[in-house]
């Protein structure tokens, strides 16, 4: 398995472009979970899925969407980049919802807004 | 969600043991502690998760009293690849996980 992969490794965007931030998981998992973290700090939830068709807002949604048609598949997009939303973003996924049960992450995106 | 408290860092040298304690005065019946570990540039992975007594697992031991109010872990003999961020979490499967700012381990040689 390759768990969870995420592209790109890096980028950079100029203010006001636009991008998507993909997330696939090989484990069949139902949830699944978009976060930033920012320099020196915990992760925030952006995002996440119970199952395909079906998304929710986390703590900082704003500026973001994201889609979930299919189960291995979970992109987050980025709308009139800013700034602010400079930071690192780790795509999770886990079999069962909750913080009960073990989450796997992807290796991370680290996004740069000038 | 249970809020949790953890020194901000450590400091150790290879060989020793490790304790990091997590305070969660606010612990509901039904939560689950949980700690993760997360390396420079990557994203966290899970250590060990437990309810109540100690749980021991190839890694790591933690350890939860009886009022279940703290837990700390236990990294036994570590080295320098152990240097890491380490969170611990407090949550049952209705919560989403939250991370705090966790424990900068800094293992020295």
């Amino acid at each position: 398995n390759a768990g969870v992969t995420q592209t790109p490794k890096f980028r950079i965007l100029k203010i006001g472009q636009s991008m998507t931030l993909q997330c696939a998981q090989d484990m069949n998992h139902n949830y699944m979970y978009w976060y930033r973290q920012d320099p020196g700090m915990g992760l925030k939830l952006i995002y996440y899925s119970v199952g395909a068709g079906i998304t929710d807002k986390g703590e900082v949604p704003n500026g973001y969407n994201v889609s979930r048609s299919t189960t291995e598949d979970f992109p987050l997009r980025l709308e009139l980049a800013a700034p602010s939303q400079t930071s690192v973003y780790f795509c999770a996924s886990s079999y069962l919802q909750g913080a009960s049960y073990e989450q796997y992450f992807g290796p991370g995106t680290r996004l740069t807004v000038t | 969600l249970a809020k949790t408290t953890q020194p901000i860092s450590m400091d150790s040298y290879e060989g020793q043991e490790v304790n990091i304690t997590c305070s969660h005065n606010n612990i509901a019946t039904n939560d689950y502690i949980t700690w993760y570990q997360q390396f420079p540039s990557q994203g966290p992975r899970f250590i060990i998760q437990g309810y109540k007594t100690k749980v021991t697992n190839e890694v790591a031991s933690l350890f939860i009293p009886a009022d279940r109010k703290s837990s700390t872990l236990s990294l036994p003999r570590v080295s320098l690849s152990d240097t890491a961020v380490y969170y611990c979490l407090v949550g049952n499967a209705g919560n989403m996980l939250t991370f705090g700012g966790g424990t900068r381990l800094m293992v020295k040689p």
